[in-house]
């Protein structure tokens, strides 16, 4: 079973701090890498997708793939309390369109 | 952008009974859907690959005949929890991508099984 891992946290950080979500794979082979963003109770929303090696920058949010050291990550600047989410990392399975999910961070941004 | 949506939101039904959740994709045909199963504080979970015009593809460990998935056209999967247990209460996800577009979500179901 292939894996993708992330510190559960929780992870609380200061309105207008960054947040820095981490997230490591161990299927060589995955191509595709997303963040998806989850409220309780709701569906998972897609943030960011990134496919090659580097940053990936889309408003407040960074994405960076190091595809070497199997990891990617997610930057969220000048958080907000409504970044406060569950927050998931999803890899593709090597070679087809199934995603493997992490069991996600949870960020919490303090007023 | 691409809508994925998904319906009912949230059944309660009795223990033995069938549960029929639809999932659509409303501007973008979708060969393919997935349907997910997350139990609280666990991540996602595949449960089968929805494959439109052929058998669905289950993941290890999913009962096919228990979880029935029918997709008969490019916009519509659904998912038929057969002789539904209390165990099966859950947050079922469906989602769906087309051509060059990533995943996208439905809203998901809320099932709870007494």
């Amino acid at each position: 079973q292939k894996e993708v891992e992330q510190n559960s946290g929780p992870l609380s950080v200061p309105e207008g701090a960054i947040a820095s979500l981490n997230c490591t794979y161990s299927d060589r082979v995955s191509q595709s890498f997303f963040w998806y963003r989850q409220y309780s109770g709701k569906s998972p929303e897609l943030i960011m997708s990134i496919y090659s090696n580097g940053d990936k920058e889309d408003g407040r949010f960074t994405a960076q793939l190091n595809k070497a050291s199997q990891y990617v990550s997610l930057l969220i600047r000048d958080s907000q309390p409504s970044d406060s989410a569950t927050y998931l990392c999803a890899v593709n399975q090597g070679g087809s369109e199934k995603l493997v999910f992490g069991k996600g961070t949870k960020l919490t941004v303090n007023p | 952008g691409a809508v994925v949506s998904q319906h009912p939101s949230w059944v309660i039904c009795k223990s033995g009974t069938s549960v029929k959740i639809e999932c659509r994709s409303l501007d973008f045909q979708a060969t393919t859907m997935f349907w997910y199963r997350q139990f609280p504080k666990q991540s996602l979970m595949l449960m089968a690959t929805s494959n439109e015009g052929s058998k669905a593809t289950y993941e290890q460990g999913v009962e096919k005949d228990k979880f029935l998935i029918n997709h008969a056209s490019l916009t519509l999967s659904t998912l038929t929890v057969t002789s539904a247990h209390p165990e099966d209460s859950s947050f079922y996800i469906c989602s769906a991508r087309g051509i060059l577009s990533p995943l996208h979500f439905g809203n998901g179901t809320r099932l709870t099984v007494t």
